[in-house]
């Protein structure tokens, strides 16, 4: 198994971006790929979930409406979206494979990271 | 929303000592924690799934406990790779995921 994500990105507050994050090594369609944020110095955050299945994605509340995750089950690949940056996305951000045990939900596998800075 | 507080915030040791984590959930859960390792500049690992159960490749100083609200990460014997820092995470009501604030290992 294994997620390998884009390069890191420089960018202007105001511009758009999206990253990515192919998986290969295993039935891309029969996992929730999700994505989560650490900005500098500090922990993790979950952003939001999307089944490559039926690219139905899920939000953290808190989050929704500022990202769009996607994906495209033909190169499995999954995408982390945004409309307009700001500098307070400037983070490093990973996808994440979901399994599911017998009364949990786990991320057993780590994309490499991506880190995106947002600097006029 | 379930709040996950991690303590202590840092904990100084040396390799060797036995270390324990603790990890409480701000009511009680059903669902199973699990525990992520992340060394300096590295993507966070998966070190235990469903409360106990050690990931794949993980020494078994590693070990998880608790239920309820809380739960607890032990390491045995500290090697020097084990200083990092330690996040626990479950599954709120759905679609949410939450992890805790962190424990930084240092020696």
């Amino acid at each position: 198994v294994q997620l390998v994500q884009s390069g890191a990105e420089v960018k202007k507050p105001g511009e758009s971006l999206r990253i990515s994050c192919k998986g290969s090594g295993y039935k891309f369609t029969s996992y929730w790929i999700g994505w989560v944020r650490q900005m500098p110095g500090k922990g993790l955050e979950w952003m939001g979930i999307i089944f490559p299945g039926d690219s139905d994605p899920k939000y953290s509340p808190s989050l929704q409406g500022q990202v769009t995750i996607s994906a495209d089950k033909s190169i499995t690949t999954a995408y982390l979206q945004w409309g307009s940056l700001r500098a307070s996305d400037t983070a490093m951000y990973y996808c994440v494979r979901r399994a599911v045990g017998w009364n949990g939900y786990y991320f057993d596998h780590w994309g490499q990271g991506t880190l995106v800075t947002v600097s006029s | 929303e379930i709040v996950l507080t991690q303590s202590p915030a840092t904990l100084s040791l040396s390799p060797g000592e036995r270390a324990t984590l603790s990890c409480r959930a701000s009511q009680s859960v059903t669902n199973s924690v699990a525990w992520y390792q992340q060394r300096p500049g590295q993507a966070p690992r998966l070190l235990i799934y469903e409360t106990s159960n050690r990931a794949t490749g993980i020494p078994a100083r590693f070990s998880g406990s608790g239920s309820g609200t809380d739960f607890t990460l032990t390491i045995s014997s500290l090697e020097p790779e084990d200083f990092a820092v330690y996040y626990c995470q479950l599954r709120d009501n759905w679609p949410m995921y939450t992890f805790g604030q962190g424990t930084k290992l240092e020696i």
